[in-house]
């Protein structure tokens, strides 16, 4: 079946501007994971949903940050005022379900450029 | 608090001879640990992962890894790399106490095979 899809696949915006980033999980995974790849450095938990709800939010850098996931299925990361510093990959997993040591499956990611 | 380390950036080996990845961890609680591995514009796949069952964990690919508590260690190990092996591989911790959802990686080792 089909893997998890994030889509843009690339996203340029100016500093200041607002964005949205968006996550198709596999269909049925009712655990869905943010993260955030710098250059050269290891994938940086953000935030992570079960269901509709944000269970661990304490990865999320500031209150520019905020993901959603409405219906338990596809979710949105938004940033606000975008920063040069938000330049990144943005990554999105699922798993399967409650069990928290689940295989994530992940996404192809978001590269975000901020100018 | 969990971390990761992942004591080298990189780690260069002949075609057919052996790989050692290695990493450690620091966790107050017994954690459960993973092998990720990213190719060039591919998403991040797991290879392993150890979950206080056996302390020898086998994974794809021909790949290992063994939890020793004693050590705080879960190096990656293969008998015989492949030139498909060239990839950055990431050794990641999960906090047991939010249920394994939040997971810190390392910040990777780059793979890479000569022929």
């Amino acid at each position: 079946g089909a893997g998890v899809s994030q889509t843009p696949s690339n996203k340029v915006t100016e500093k200041g501007k607002y964005v949205e980033l968006r996550c198709d999980p596999i269909s049925g995974h009712t655990a869905l994971y943010w993260y955030r790849q710098s250059l050269g450095q290891g994938p940086e938990f953000l935030i992570y949903f079960q269901g509709t709800g944000a269970a661990d939010d304490s990865g999320l850098p500031n209150d520019r940050f905020f993901a959603v996931r409405p219906e338990g299925s596809v979710s949105t990361l938004k940033i606000q005022r975008t920063e040069r510093g938000d330049s990144a990959v943005y990554l999105c997993a699922s798993s399967s379900s409650g069990q928290g040591f689940d295989t994530q499956y992940f996404g192809p990611g978001t590269r975000l450029t901020v100018l | 608090a969990q971390s990761v380390t992942q004591l080298d950036s990189h780690v260069s080996v002949s075609e057919g001879t052996p790989v050692l990845l290695r990493c450690n961890y620091s966790s107050s609680y017994s954690p459960s640990l993973f092998w990720y591995v990213q190719h060039p514009n591919k998403g991040l796949q797991l290879l392993l992962k150890y979950t206080s069952a056996a302390t020898l964990v086998k994974g794809i690919n021909g790949f290992e890894a063994e939890f020793k508590k004693s050590e705080t260690s879960f190096h990656l190990t293969k008998p015989s790399a492949h030139m498909s092996d060239a990839a950055e591989y990431f050794c990641v911790v999960s906090d047991p106490r939010t249920g394994g959802f939040k997971t810190i990686f390392g910040a990777g080792t780059r793979l890479f095979v000569k022929a």
